[in-house]
């Protein structure tokens, strides 16, 4: 039983490049979330989606696209990455609602340059 | 923002008991989750609490108090392992999720 994957774990890329950060969850979970955490920040929210085919804004979208073609997937690219988007990302995802328990990926670290 | 505030650093001795607190603003609150977080890991699923009032779960404890929008984890009979970060994350407006900047507990023999 996979849970929740990311890929890659580490990413160096430079700024102005579009990057995709892949999460993939074998639950069939409805709920999917991406999270940035820095220091002194905390975990933020990006955006989250519902079900397939239905995303939400978190906290922090600027700069981030997110999709979910199938329930299982839910990849978040950076169009034109910049230094402030150095962290480490989290994929998480939940049964049916905001309020079950999220199970979390185990992160992406992404360096620009 | 929410203004989530939580102690930066705890220091506890094993064998003892640890409550680290969390405070938050009411406004269109929901309920209040506890995340724990090792070092170098992802976060892991400690407590959801809607109601007032404590809620026990083996030797962690976690409350709420929804009128003075304050919350606390209490840790009993601590261990080496409990050496981590805790995350106070309340829901808002049930779709907004947001994290303190957690409290980093280190556990000493």
């Amino acid at each position: 039983d996979a849970g929740i994957t990311q890929s890659p774990r580490y990413k160096i890329t430079e700024t102005g490049r579009q990057v995709t950060l892949m999460c993939h969850q074998t639950w069939s979970h409805s709920y999917m979330f991406w999270y940035r955490q820095d220091l002194g920040h905390g975990l933020r929210l990006i955006y989250y989606s519902a079900a397939a085919d239905i995303t939400d804004k978190g906290e922090v979208p600027d700069g981030y696209v997110v999709s979910r073609s199938k329930t299982e997937n839910f990849p978040l690219t950076l169009e034109s990455a910049t230094r402030s988007q150095t962290s480490v990302y989290f994929c998480a995802s939940s049964e049916h609602t905001m309020t079950d328990t999220q199970y979390f990926g185990p992160g992406t670290r992404l360096t620009v340059l | 923002g929410q203004n989530i505030d939580q102690p930066t650093e705890m220091t506890a001795t094993e064998g003892a008991i640890v409550q680290i607190n969390c405070t938050y603003q009411t406004s269109g609150f929901n309920g209040l989750f506890w995340y724990q977080q090792h070092a170098g890991e992802a976060p892991t699923f400690l407590s959801y609490n809607v109601l007032d009032g404590l809620e026990e779960k083996g030797r962690f404890s976690s409350f709420l108090s929804r009128s003075k929008g304050y919350s606390y984890l209490l840790l009993k009979e601590l261990q080496m392992k409990d050496s981590a970060s805790y995350l106070c994350a309340p829901l808002y407006n049930n779709n907004d999720m947001r994290f303190g900047a957690g409290t980093r507990l280190t556990v000493k023999p």
